[in-house]
């Protein structure tokens, strides 16, 4: 079955902007967290949605946000982009939520660059 | 606070040769440990997982050894082979508000033909 799909793949802003990524999860999985990776912080837990809920959230400004969609399609929104926000941001399937056990697949990521 | 810390930035070893990656955590609420293999510009690959039940699980190549009361995990590779060559992370994560992933830094694995 398909993977963890995420769009756009690559994509270059001006600071200041706004963007939205997109990720479909694995089909039947109805958990989608974000990370953050970053070649200082290493990777990052941003936040986790799980039916449309959002179930946790890392230690991120609220310029990050995120949802989830009725069929479990995801996005994230970045806004007032700085410099420092230029990652890898990937975004992760699981069938269940804070369940042992559950493992967690990653999408190939979209790869941010803040001008 | 570095809850996952994988202390060796690098590893290099022979074709053939057994690689062991190691992993140290300061959480005990931690119960589920993965590995992740990464090539640059790619997401994480899911590669072994060990629940905090158990002290060993095999797949493969693949072996990862808990030792819970030393918070100690690793990852051993046998045979290595050149396309095992990546970033290596450990994972671990618990319930709850523990239930995100929390990640080490990665070490990169060099596996020389």
């Amino acid at each position: 079955k398909a993977g963890v799909t995420q769009t756009p793949r690559y994509l270059i802003k001006t600071r200041g902007q706004q963007v939205t990524l997109s990720c479909s999860p694995i089909s039947g999985h109805r958990s989608v967290s974000w990370y953050q990776q970053t070649p200082g912080q290493g990777l990052q837990f941003l936040f986790e949605y799980f039916s449309e809920t959002q179930r946790n959230k890392g230690n991120f400004p609220g310029r990050f946000s995120g949802r989830q969609f009725s069929n479990s399609r995801s996005e994230m929104n970045v806004s007032t982009l700085e410099l420092g926000d230029s990652a890898l941001y990937l975004c992760a399937s699981s069938s269940l939520t804070g369940a042992t056990g559950n493992t967690i697949y990653f999408g190939e990521g979209s790869w941010l660059t803040v001008v | 606070d570095q809850q996952v810390k994988q202390n060796s930035p690098s590893l290099s070893v022979q074709e053939g040769r057994i690689s062991i990656l190691n992993c140290d955590y300061t959480n005990s609420m931690f119960d589920y440990f993965l590995w992740y293999k990464k090539y640059p510009a790619e997401g994480p690959t899911f590669l072994i997982s060990i629940s905090s039940i158990k002290d060993k699980n095999e797949d493969g190549r693949f072996t990862v050894f808990l030792n819970k009361s030393a918070k100690h995990l690793s990852l051993h590779i046998v045979p290595s082979q050149p396309g095992d060559s990546a970033v290596y992370f450990c994972a671990a994560r618990g319930t709850g508000a523990n239930s995100k992933l929390t990640f080490g830094k990665g070490i990169t694995l060099s596996v020389r033909p």
